[in-house]
């Protein structure tokens, strides 16, 4: 398995400008989280689904943040409209069975740059 | 509330010294508890996963300490080298809620 992927790797945007981030977790898991990590907040859970649907999305910012996951091997994150503030790398996790049983593996993350 | 909090926050060392890391937490009711290293611009990545009735684990130069009555946990590096300068970030899972509990994370700068 390749892992979890997520693109793009880095998004420079202007700010007002749609963002979305994509994940395709790994084969199996039923569990997908989107986390957002800042210098100054280290790692934050914005939502999580299991088996494609979205359990806690209390993490989530404001309204301008949404997430979707339409099957077991995509979930975007979308962010509409982008503000400076939004700037953090985004990663995307999957486990399987929950907290309580395995390993969270992490995509390498998408780095997001508003102007 | 559950927290998770680590010290130090940065750490500098010499190549081919150890080191240990600190984790409190507060997490309740406790399932587990993992070490992640994190290297600049990639994603965590898993060191050790322990659970209540564990009280050391290793992994190559790297043992991870649980003592689940105080809610501490260490991460000990053993012989460090240049490549394990990285962020190394503790994760507490509780057996409700389906969350992970993030600590901010230490900083470790190896230096040859």
């Amino acid at each position: 398995d390749a892992g979890v992927i997520q693109s793009p790797r880095h998004e420079v945007t202007e700010m007002g400008q749609e963002v979305t981030l994509r994940c395709k977790p790994i084969s199996g898991h039923d569990y997908l989280f989107w986390y957002r990590q800042t210098m100054m907040r280290g790692l934050e859970l914005l939502i999580y689904f299991n088996n494609n649907v979205p359990i806690d999305d209390s993490g989530m910012p404001e309204d301008r943040f949404s997430a979707k996951m339409p099957n077991a091997s995509f979930s975007t994150l979308k962010i509409q409209p982008s503000e400076p503030r939004d700037s953090a790398v985004y990663f995307c996790a999957s486990s399987e069975g929950g907290p309580g049983a395995n390993v969270l593996t992490f995509g390498a993350g998408s780095r997001l740059t508003v102007l | 509330k559950n927290q998770v909090e680590q010290s130090p926050q940065s750490l500098i060392i010499l190549e081919g010294k150890n080191c240990t890391l600190q984790c409190n937490y507060t997490v309740s009711p406790f399932s587990n508890l993992r070490w992640y290293k994190q290297d600049t611009g990639r994603g965590p990545v898993s060191l050790t996963i322990m659970t209540f009735s564990e009280n050391t684990k290793s992994n190559g130069r790297y043992t991870a300490t649980l003592d689940a009555d105080t809610k501490q946990s260490s991460l000990h590096i053993t012989a460090s080298q240049l490549s394990d300068s990285a962020s190394y970030i503790c994760v507490v899972s509780a057996n409700t809620g389906n969350q992970f509990y993030f600590g901010t994370g230490t900083s470790l700068t190896v230096i040859p």
